[in-house]
């Protein structure tokens, strides 16, 4: 199986902040890699797909970038409605596995 | 408005079986794969199965962790997938959640929970 390695597993950050979370795959993934945001309590959302595409309607401070196996999401300006666990996906093989999630807060 | 909606989770005894229905709207179900994606208290996100749509053979795959016990189904008629869970043990409680696609998901239902407990 493929292993996602998320880093930070938690992230504290100020208002305006600029964010950045990142996920390493254990092999080439190509840019088969998503990102989820799950606020408490909630299920989860899709935010960008493929990498770096922003899935329409997610605000534009979100984005995504990929190098080699290293992939990040990017907020760059952090609203208090950022607060949530984001988790990267990936889907170039089977079985699809999930990063083990980093959890934003803010200051 | 596309959306999914899951239904029949509740409390279990071990080694006994739940039928799980995600109920789809807003959208033509057929054409799509629905995915069963999991999460235990406090944890974190793990996919557990999927059923392509009948263009694509309307095959299932599952994660290891269930092989052999869960069962994928789908009602294109009356726009519903099933997760048939059969020998349930503790290590199954969690949050299940249902979610439209290939590769990504995208919508996912809100979740219905299992608890496994004698």
């Amino acid at each position: 199986d493929i292993q996602m390695t998320q880093s930070p597993s938690s992230l504290s950050a100020s208002e305006g902040d600029r964010v950045t979370i990142t996920c390493q795959a254990s092999r080439d993934i190509s840019i088969y890699l998503n990102w989820y945001q799950q606020k408490p309590m909630k299920a989860p959302k899709l935010l960008i797909y493929d990498a770096s595409n922003l899935k329409t309607g997610v605000p534009s401070r979100f984005s995504g970038n990929r190098s080699g196996t290293n992939f990040t999401l990017t907020i760059s300006s952090l609203q208090p409605e950022d607060v949530a666990t984001y988790y990267c996906q990936q889907y170039d093989n089977l079985p699809y596995t999930f990063g083990q999630g980093t959890k934003l807060e803010i200051q | 408005e596309v959306q999914l909606v899951e239904s029949g989770g509740g409390l279990v005894q071990p080694g006994r079986s739940l039928r799980l229905s995600c109920t789809a709207s807003g959208f033509t179900f057929g054409d799509y794969a629905v995915n069963w994606v999991r999460q235990a208290p406090g944890k974190g996100l793990e996919w557990i199965g999927f059923i392509r749509s009948r263009p694509y053979g309307g095959t299932t795959r599952y994660a290891a962790s269930v092989e052999g016990r869960f069962i994928i189904s789908r009602d294109d008629s009356n726009n519903v997938a099933y997760l048939q869970m059969n020998s349930l043990q503790t290590d199954d409680a969690a949050m299940y959640y249902c979610a439209r696609g290939y590769g990504w998901f995208d919508p996912w239902g809100q979740g219905t929970l299992v608890t496994v407990s004698s």
